[in-house]
């Protein structure tokens, strides 16, 4: 069950320019919704998140928007860094079950100093 | 900063024995959580644990599967006799909250499981 998908596997971004990540989900049900940072050898470590009530939220140089009508999110990175080169995994839970996270297939960015 | 450990990094294992992984969520955090990850696929969520039971699982968690906190700290998933399937990174995670908050969880850094 696809539930979340992240259909761009991978994407390289010159240093100081903006990355865009995208994630589309299908369960209309879905109230909150994450990003997490994976690098090689390490656990996933959430970087930022929305509910549904907003359509933005932003931490930083990072930038999550979220389109409920579109069922898709998107994580902006501005200026982009060779440090932020990591898989990025999208998340979304349900409020009434907020136990599980549902996870993308993940996004490989590289930045290119 | 606190954070989740697993033991061991790596473990290897024949098909049909048992391995036990363990995982040290964050000491104040009540809601604990296995994930596995096959190479090249997503992370997919296995169980959910709060207060000393299986509050959420997934399809994926059938019987040869079980989870236990035997102690204040420690957190384990029992996968009781291995399957060549089973090889993949398990990812235990903790959050401070759960169900009716929004809490992000914790991950630790993976035990690779390979079983041969």
């Amino acid at each position: 069950d696809q539930q979340v998908k992240q259909n761009s596997p991978s994407l390289s971004v010159q240093e100081g320019r903006i990355s865009i990540l995208n994630c589309d989900y299908t369960n209309s049900m879905f109230d909150y919704f994450l990003w997490y940072k994976k690098y090689p050898a390490e656990g996933p470590t959430f970087l930022i998140s929305i509910s549904s009530i907003k359509d933005k939220n932003e931490d930083g140089r990072f930038t999550v928007f979220l389109n409920k009508s579109a069922k898709h999110l998107s994580l902006h990175i501005v200026p982009s860094q060779p440090g932020d080169s990591a898989v990025y995994f999208c998340a979304a839970s349900l409020f009434n079950t907020g136990n599980q996270f549902y996870f993308g297939t993940g996004t490989s960015l590289t930045v290119i100093p | 900063e606190p954070e989740v450990t697993q033991t061991p990094s790596h473990q290897v294992t024949q098909m049909g024995q048992e391995v036990i992984l363990r995982c040290v969520p964050i000491s104040n955090h009540l809601y604990f959580y296995w994930y596995r990850q096959i190479l090249g696929q997503k992370v997919e969520f296995l169980v959910s644990f709060y207060n000393n039971e299986i509050s959420e699982k997934s399809e994926i968690f059938d019987d040869q599967f079980s989870v236990e906190r035997p102690d204040g700290s420690n957190f384990t998933l029992k996968i009781r006799s291995t399957k060549l399937e089973d090889s993949a990174m398990y990812f235990c995670a903790s959050s401070a909250g759960g169900g009716s908050s929004y809490n992000e969880q914790f991950f630790g850094p993976g035990t690779r499981l390979t079983v041969l």
